[in-house]
């Protein structure tokens, strides 16, 4: 599990603000995925890579963006924040798609003021 | 529509006492099931899959595809089951996990 990271571990920002959350992972899996976790509402999908430069949005992409320039690095970007956007972010990875275990960071634990 | 649906917000139940996280979903093909669980502050971590048919930390779960569900199951619980359980189903083109809305289990001494 040590083989999937994520920075910062906590933040917080301001409304409008410009916010970049970063995610990485040693294993060379094709799949990487953004999640939030918000009570009530689970896990749910932001943005999914199934490979280097092949992104597509998830169930919950409005304010996001990312890119997956090198396999291993999947940045997830708040444009300009909004309280609403108060969550905590889990980063996932899965070899390929399918039946594969699908392995998860720590988290992170963003605040919007 | 791909769905998993996990009934209990919260399950309370003594320790030595059996315990059952319920989980039903709705998919058109053959689903891949996951049980995952977050303790507290933690990462999510897998903790079966039914494919494996194996019992992890004395949990098993069952896929029942009449009943369209896949419970989870502890004959005695312990007070470090505490945590938030998570049902996902895998069936999506994405190639990610649908998640139910989770179960927070409170083991009490």
């Amino acid at each position: 599990d040590a083989g999937i990271t994520q920075s910062p571990r906590y933040k917080i920002t301001e409304t409008g603000r410009q916010v970049t959350l970063m995610c990485h992972q040693t294993w060379s899996h094709s799949y990487m995925f953004w999640y939030r976790q918000d009570l009530g509402h689970g896990l749910r999908l932001i943005y999914y890579s199934a490979a280097a430069d092949i992104t597509d949005k998830g169930e919950v992409p409005d304010g996001y963006v990312v890119s997956r320039s090198k396999t291993e690095n999947f940045p997830l970007t708040l444009e300009s924040a909004t309280r609403s956007q108060t969550s905590v972010y889990f980063c996932a990875s899965r070899l390929t798609g399918g039946l594969d275990t699908q392995y998860f960071g720590p988290g992170t634990r963003l605040t919007v003021l | 529509a791909q769905r998993v649906t996990q009934p209990e917000k919260l399950l309370s139940v003594f320790k030595g006492a059996p315990v059952e996280l319920k989980c039903n979903y709705s998919y058109s093909g053959s689903p891949e099931l996951f049980w995952y669980v977050q303790y507290s502050r933690q990462r999510l971590q897998l903790l079966l899959r039914h494919i494996s048919r194996e019992s992890i930390k004395g949990f098993t779960a069952d896929l029942n595809k009449g009943e369209t569900s896949f419970h989870l199951k502890k004959p005695f619980a312990q007070e470090e089951d505490s945590a938030m359980y998570y049902c996902a189903l895998s069936g999506g083109s994405q190639g990610n996990l649908i998640f139910g809305k989770g179960t927070k289990l409170s083991v009490k001494p």
